[in-house]
């Protein structure tokens, strides 16, 4: 699996919308780029996941490089229930499944 | 809610004690995993089933058992653990285990070992 690079912490203002950094500079051509997030004691949380082309869903958008070496996770309108452990992972495709998480980046939403 | 639970949330044990952490997916999922997630530390995947057998076991230490008697349960089996063992045990579970689909984890139970 490719490995992810990410800033620790961010801070954010309630209502902004937070840009969270990801880089993955190794990533293999046929490796899909996801996002998780976990609030504080619960289990992580699937956010969305792409492969090239943007993609946006109800909780945010993912912005992919054309170069796909670095993504961008937007959340467009931060709560300060978006306080959370932000995780950029990026698998290697073929056999079982293996989720490898990083350190992340903890998003401190502020009022 | 994510269709993936866990009991119990919480769970204080010595370390000569046996105990028994237990996963349920009603999600219809085929793969179903086990995570260990320590202060500070990276999530590290433990163990792995698809369709009831276990594909994966990352250097997992023997104190630890999985059993995984259908595809909609799993347990982890706990004996004579060390205060290090100490984390969040977080389950997971997906469609069949295959690379690019999306694992939904449980909340996780909360393990001291004393």
């Amino acid at each position: 699996d490719a490995k992810t690079t990410q800033p620790p912490s961010m801070d954010c203002a309630e209502g902004r919308a937070a840009n969270l950094p990801c880089n993955h500079s190794t990533i293999s051509g046929n490796e899909y780029v996801y996002w998780y997030r976990q609030i504080h004691s619960q289990g992580p949380q699937y956010i969305i996941h792409g492969l090239k082309n943007n993609e946006t869903n109800e909780m945010a958008s993912l912005i992919i490089t054309e170069d796909r070496k670095s993504s961008t996770l937007i959340l467009p309108h931060a709560t300060l229930r978006d306080t959370a452990v932000y995780y950029c992972i990026v698998r290697a495709d073929g056999g079982y499944q293996k989720v490898t998480f990083g350190t992340g980046t903890k998003l401190q939403v502020i009022p | 809610e994510t269709g993936v639970t866990q009991t119990p949330r919480h769970l204080v044990m010595g370390m000569t004690n046996k105990k028994s952490l237990k996963c349920e997916q009603h999600l219809g999922h085929n793969a179903m995993y086990w995570y260990k997630q320590s202060a500070k530390k990276p999530l590290e995947l433990m163990f792995v089933y698809n369709f009831k057998e276990q594909t994966e076991n990352n250097s997992v230490p023997s104190r630890f058992s999985p059993e995984c008697p259908n595809s909609s349960h799993l347990f982890l089996h706990l004996h004579t653990l060390q205060p290090e063992d100490s984390a969040l045990y977080l389950c997971a579970s997906s469609p069949s285990g295959t690379t690019k689909e999306t694992q939904y984890f449980g909340p996780g139970t909360r393990l001291l070992v004393l």
